[in-house]
Order: structure tokens, then sequence, then C-alpha cells
């Protein structure tokens, strides 16, 4: 089983909709949750952040963490088209825990349709 | 601050050739990172470096070298292109202190073909 486990989609939607995005993982030992946004052509940018478990709202973009499940969710209100892109999960142990890198997902690739 | 700078930009290599991808931060960050990207494959951890002098392999650092002699730069170097590895390179660096949560900053990419 891989570490982190993220569908590569690629999802389409129309404006206006909710989007979910999702990923579990298997290592109980991260306790900090990340999104980064990656649009086509242009590296990745942080877009949440979550430490362990709980919600976290910033606008129109929702991070959820359930440690229990090992699950964590970006939840995306009134989509837009300029959401269009791919999104990232990324998460870690901290650097209180012998600080290995980020553990990245494959990425879920987002359309939003106008 | 102009963040994570990469160079060049897009290079088309011929088997067997070597090559530097050029990294550079000016946001004094401790950790220093290569990553390359495959379509639908996600990020893959080529190399790291905690600080000057100190670099660590990744997931995928078969190919790969790396020196990290300043704060700043981070070069990867590419000894006998081969066309796996054909990809596109980030570089990112973040600030690592006990107790803090990670943010990776990213550069732009570098697109490598070889043929």
């Amino acid at each position: 089983q891989k570490e982190v486990e993220q569908d590569p989609g690629p999802l389409s939607v129309p404006e206006g909709a909710i989007v979910s995005l999702n990923c579990t993982y298997s290592n109980s030992a991260f306790q900090y949750f990340m999104w980064y946004r990656q649009y086509s052509r242009k590296g990745p940018e942080l877009l949440m952040y979550t430490y362990s478990s709980g919600n976290k709202e910033d606008g129109r973009f929702t991070a959820q963490v359930d440690k229990s499940s090992k699950y964590i969710s970006l939840f995306i209100r009134d989509s837009q088209p300029s959401d269009s892109a791919t999104y990232l999960c990324a998460m870690s142990s901290g650097a209180d825990s012998g600080n290995t890198p980020l553990v990245f997902g494959k990425g879920t690739r987002l359309s939003v349709i106008a | 601050n102009a963040g994570v700078t990469q160079t060049p930009k897009f290079r088309i290599l011929k088997i067997g050739q070597s090559m530097t991808l050029q990294c550079t931060q000016d946001m004094n960050h401790n950790y220093m990172y290569w990553y390359r990207q495959d379509p639908g494959m996600g990020l893959k951890l080529i190399y790291y470096s905690v600080g000057a002098g100190i670099t660590d392999k990744g997931e995928v650092p078969n190919g790969y070298n790396v020196s990290r002699s300043t704060t700043e730069d981070f070069p990867l170097r590419l000894e006998l292109a081969a066309p796996s590895q054909t990809s596109v390179y980030f570089c990112a660096s973040s600030y690592i202190t006990s107790g803090a949560q990670e943010t990776q900053y990213f550069g732009p990419g570098t697109r490598l073909l070889v043929l």
C-alpha cells in the first residue's frame, strides 16, 4: 500500500459546483496536512494546511482531516474556472518526529467548466 | 524576494550528455529539495539537503548528484542523460524549526527532454 493515495481524476465540474478532493494515508505518525495547487506549467503553491484533526476554512476552501480514518479532504465551494488546476495533498510527521520530507499524493486534475 | 529560481526553463539533451540544473533561493531557508514530476505520477523526491554541506537521497536518486556549498544554492547534476530522465524538475525550499509545520516553496520548474 502506498503511503499516500489520491485519485488522479481527471475531475470535470460545472462552474458553481461544490468540489470534493480526497486523500487517504497509511502512516499514523503524520500530523501536518497540506494541499498544494498547481496550475499548468507552474510549480505547486501552498493552498491550505492543517495540523492534526479538524477543519480549516479559508474563503471558498475548506480542509478537513480525520486522523482516525486516515482521510483528508479539500472542499471548494462555488467553484470557478480559475480553480482549474491539479491539487496535490501532502503530509508529514513534523520536525519533532525525525522530520522526514513531505510525502505527496499524485495529484487530482480539476477542470471547472464555465 | 525572488523566492526560488531555477535555470534553465527548458533544455534538450542527447543521450549520454551531462548538465547541471541550477536552483537558488533568497529566503534563507535551511532545507532544499529536488523533485521530478512525470505526467500523472505526482512529485518524486530525488535529493534533499538540511543545510549547507549536508545532502541525503530521496526516493529516486539514481542518475543524479547534488551538492550544497551555500545556503542559497542547490544544483542538481545529471552525468549521463538517459531518456528515462525526461521530466519536469522542481526545486523547493523550506524553513524548518522544532515544532513548526513545513511549507515548501517551489520554483517554476525545468523541462528536460532527453533524446
